[in-house]
C-alpha cells in the first residue's frame, strides 16, 4: 500500500453514462497525476496538478473528460457520456515538490467497464 | 522524448538471476533511466535509476555503460513473486512518465 487511495476500484457503466472517479494523494504530496493504462500497455499520462493548479494536460484528454483539485488535497476525474473505448485502468500517483521527479507513488487504480 | 525498447516478454525460474536490457539510443544529457515494476491490479512501483554506471539498492541492480545508450536491471536470485511487468523509463526535464509496453516476466517454479 503506497498510501495514494482510489476510489471505487471497479466501475461498470453504459455506454452514455457520466462517471466520476476519486483519488486520495500521499497526504503532504502536492502534486497529483492522473494516467490511463489499457490492456498490455503501459500507463500514459492524461493530466497533473501542482496543488488546486491544473500545470498540464495530454492530447488523450478529451473534451468529455475534467479533472479537478478543489482544495489541493484529494482529485476527481470525470469522464462524460462514456465510450467503449474509455474502458481502462484509471491511476492516480502523487509526489511531494522537492522530491526527486522520477519517484512517483502511484494508487491501486480505478477499473472501468463500459458496455 | 526518449523511446525506449525492451523484450516484451521474459521466462525465468526461481533463484535464478535475470537481467532485463532497455535500448534507449536517443537519451539526452539531462535524462536519468528510471524502472518501475507493476503487478497485476496495482499501479506500478518505483524500483531503481541511474545516471550512469552502477546503482544497487535492497531490491535491483542496474547497469549503464558510458554512452548510456542502454541499461539493463538484474534481479538476483528471482522468486515467484518477481513474476511482473517491468518498465523502463527515461526520465528528463518533464513531470509526466513516459510508459512504454514494458516487459513481462514469468518467473516458474
Amino acid at each position: 500500500d503506497t498510501g495514494v487511495s482510489q476510489d471505487p476500484r471497479h466501475k461498470i457503466t453504459k455506454r452514455g453514462q457520466n462517471v466520476t472517479f476519486r483519488c486520495d494523494p500521499i497526504s503532504e504530496h502536492n502534486r497529483l497525476y492522473w494516467y490511463r493504462q489499457t490492456l498490455g500497455q503501459g500507463p500514459e499520462f492524461l493530466t497533473y496538478f501542482q496543488n488546486e493548479a491544473q500545470l498540464e494536460k495530454s492530447r488523450l484528454l478529451s473534451d468529455r473528460f475534467s479533472a479537478e483539485r478543489p482544495k489541493g488535497s484529494f482529485s476527481t476525474l470525470e469522464i462524460q457520456r462514456t465510450e467503449q473505448g474509455d474502458s481502462a485502468m484509471y491511476l492516480c500517483a502523487s509526489r511531494r515538490t522537492g522530491d526527486d521527479k522520477n519517484i512517483q507513488y502511484f494508487g491501486a487504480g480505478t477499473r472501468l467497464s463500459v458496455l | 522524448l526518449a523511446k525506449t525498447t525492451q523484450p516484451i516478454s521474459m521466462d525465468s525460474y526461481e533463484g535464478q538471476e535475470v537481467n532485463i536490457t532497455c535500448s534507449h539510443n536517443n537519451i539526452a544529457t539531462n535524462d536519468y533511466i528510471t524502472w518501475y515494476q507493476q503487478f497485476p491490479s496495482q499501479g506500478p512501483r518505483f524500483i531503481i535509476q541511474g545516471y550512469k554506471t552502477k546503482v544497487t539498492n535492497e531490491v535491483a541492480s542496474l547497469f549503464i555503460p558510458a554512452d548510456r545508450k542502454s541499461s539493463t536491471l538484474s534481479l538476483p536470485r528471482v522468486s515467484l513473486s518477481d513474476t511482473a511487468v517491468y518498465y523502463c523509463l527515461v526520465v528528463g526535464d518533464t513531470d509526466k512518465l513516459i510508459f512504454g509496453t514494458g516487459t513481462r516476466l514469468q518467473v516458474f517454479p
